[in-house]
């Protein structure tokens, strides 16, 4: 089944403790992202990655890393997490070829910083 | 640059009354355009997409959405709602020249029994 993973689906940790959300896709996506959900806010960009060792900003990079290692991987890391950073967030992949403009997303990763 | 707007936050409607759902976006290119629902504690799925064609689209749960390229509108109807039907719904567009996803606040429908 095509699909994108998220790993956890929920995480409380406490300030400055370094963690990693996981998110790996089957499909052979170039692109892959990171967004975060904020109540009212909708759906805002983290970070973004167009194939293998390419990756760039989105709106809201500020507190985040990511790599791209391999194609079908995209952690986002969090080096010293913050309370702002209590989010809900979702990683999704995407693929232009034979027409397809879909984006496929994860089931999302509920982050609680406290 | 682009930018999407659901011009209501929450929508109330009566269980098998008809409902719309706003959006408009601005775009400099051309775009394509997406409709999102989320139910509660859940991830997102797409309802139904436009890319070219018949400016009419139809997709899951019996919702459908125009759209208007004079008036930079994607709106969303659905001629009876049902409890199910309670969820959040995002618009969304991205520039045919990238993959950029922009999205919309979200609107929350509600349905009064």
């Amino acid at each position: 089944e095509a699909q994108v993973t998220q790993n956890p689906r929920y995480l409380i940790t406490v300030t400055g403790k370094k963690l990693t959300v996981t998110c790996s896709q089957n499909m052979n996506h170039e692109y892959m992202s990171w967004y975060r959900q904020d109540p009212g806010l909708g759906l805002r960009q983290i970070y973004y990655s167009m194939n293998v060792e390419v990756t760039d900003k989105g709106d809201v990079p500020e507190g985040y890393k990511v790599s791209r290692k391999e194609k079908r991987n995209f952690p986002l890391i969090l080096e010293s997490p913050s309370p702002n950073q209590t989010s809900l967030y979702f990683c999704a992949s995407s693929s232009r070829g034979q027409g397809n403009y879909g984006y496929t997303f994860g089931s999302g990763t509920r982050l609680t910083v406290v | 640059a682009q930018s999407v707007t659901q011009l209501d936050s929450q929508v109330p409607v009566f269980e098998e009354a008809p409902v719309e759902l706003r959006c408009n976006y601005s775009s400099s290119v051309s775009v394509y355009l997406f409709w999102y629902v989320q139910y509660p504690n859940q991830g997102l799925q797409l309802l139904l997409k436009y890319l070219s064609g018949s400016t009419l689209v139809k997709g899951i749960n019996g919702f459908e959405a125009e759209f208007n390229k004079s008036q930079t509108s994607f709106h969303l109807r659905k001629p009876s709602v049902h409890i199910s039907d309670t969820a959040e719904y995002f618009c969304a567009v991205t520039p045919d020249s990238n993959y950029q996803l922009i999205w919309g606040a979200g609107t929350k429908l509600i349905i009064k029994p």
